[in-house]
Formats: C-alpha cells, sequence, structure tokens
C-alpha cells in the first residue's frame, strides 16, 4: 500500500520566519504535488514534481523532490499571513494503479 | 477557462436517505475524479473514469456508492442509504489525461445526522 507522510501537521509560524514542511512516500513516484487548500474551498495545484532533483519556486514557497530518498519538501522564506492554509502532497505512481495518494496534510497558520 | 463544476454545494440529510452529487468537468478533460475527504484528512479517492469508462474504483463502498459517468462529460455520485461515516467533503477533479494536472472543484459538503 502507498502511504504518504507529511509533517508536521499543524505548524504556527511568526511573519517573516523560514520553515520547511516534510513529505515523505513508501514507493517509487511518478509524479508528486503540493497543492494548498484554504478553509471551506477547493484544492489548488502549486507544483508538480517530476524527476529526482527538481526544485520548482513560486514567489515565497519552494518544493524539491529526491527520489531516492523519497521525500519532497516545501520551503517557505519569510512568511506572511496570506500563506495561512493547508498543504498538502500527493504522490500517483503507475505501481499502484495511477492512484494519487494524499498525505493528511499541514495546517500553516502565519501569525502577524 | 471555466473550472470544475459541483452541485449541490452543501447537503444535510438524515442516515438512510439517499443523496446524489453531480460534476461537470472542464471541457475536454478525458479523465474523472471523485475524492472523499474527511475533516482533517486528506482527500481519498473514491473511482477514477477515462472517458466514460471506470479505471480504478477499488475505495468504493460499493454496497452503498454508486457513479456513473454519462457520455464521458458529467458524472453523479450517488449514497444510498447514508451513514453517519459519510459526512464529508466529495471533490469532483478531471484532468486532460492520466498524468496531466488534475484539477479539483469546490466540492460538495455533505453532512449525515
Amino acid at each position: 500500500e502507498l502511504k504518504v507522510e507529511q509533517n508536521p501537521l499543524f505548524l504556527s509560524m511568526q511573519e517573516g520566519k523560514n520553515y520547511t514542511i516534510y513529505c515523505n512516500y513508501s514507493t517509487t513516484s511518478d509524479r508528486l504535488y503540493w497543492y494548498r487548500q484554504d478553509p471551506g474551498k477547493s484544492l489548488e495545484s502549486l507544483f508538480v514534481l517530476l524527476s529526482n532533483g527538481a526544485v520548482k519556486q513560486e514567489g515565497r514557497l519552494m518544493a524539491s523532490l529526491d527520489t531516492k530518498a523519497r521525500l519532497s519538501t516545501l520551503h517557505i522564506t519569510a512568511a506572511v499571513h496570506d500563506l495561512s492554509a493547508t498543504y498538502f502532497c500527493a504522490v500517483d505512481t503507475t505501481e499502484y494503479g495511477n492512484k494519487l495518494v494524499f498525505g493528511a496534510g499541514t495546517i500553516l497558520r502565519v501569525k502577524s | 477557462e471555466a473550472g470544475v463544476a459541483q452541485s449541490p454545494r452543501y447537503k444535510i440529510i438524515e442516515k438512510r436517505q439517499s443523496v446524489a452529487f453531480w460534476c461537470n468537468p472542464i471541457s475536454g478533460h478525458a479523465t474523472l475524479y471523485w475524492y472523499q475527504q474527511i475533516l482533517g484528512q486528506g482527500p481519498k479517492l473514491l473511482i477514477q473514469f477515462q472517458n466514460n469508462g471506470v479505471v480504478d474504483d477499488s475505495q468504493l463502498p460499493k454496497d452503498r456508492f454508486s457513479a456513473e459517468r454519462l457520455k464521458g462529460v458529467d458524472s453523479t455520485l450517488k449514497i444510498q442509504p447514508a451513514k453517519l461515516e459519510d459526512s464529508a467533503v466529495y471533490l469532483c477533479a478531471s484532468s486532460l489525461a492520466w498524468g496531466w494536472t488534475i484539477y479539483f472543484g469546490e466540492g460538495s459538503w455533505l453532512t449525515v445526522v
């Protein structure tokens, strides 16, 4: 069974600080996704990472992928309040029937 | 470009009643997904369609849940009879094909009392 684990599950941070969310998965992946979800809203795609060493950046968020370690990170630089949301990583792989499996999510609260 | 449309947005029903959710994917998207998201958890895939054929329904509780995709476009997800543990958000998503970016709808919020 493909398992995707995120940590931390809850993160409270001050504005201006840096932090990293970790996503571990249990098997080889074809793609790794990061999504953002605001309360009461749907999922917004942030990044799709396809290969080992892939790094993508958008604003204050940077995502990276290490397929050998089966690890992806989402790094937040100089957090601002608008980044408060729940962040999910998700993995899909042909090994498990092309099924997108999500982690439990990380609730991020940025305090002013 | 219009996004994934879902209705109804909110539904409250009593246990043992039935409910149906409707989804209209982004035009031209061949792959359609239904996910269940229980409060505090990540979404879980219930069923995946490729055009109007089922690709994966291994996690669909078939004794009470059913889904169809008419003519490879719109889809409906039905629950009958509902149980308390079915209270969740039901997310519909679509992609051009497997492996392409998946776009999610706003979700249909179900409360079973």
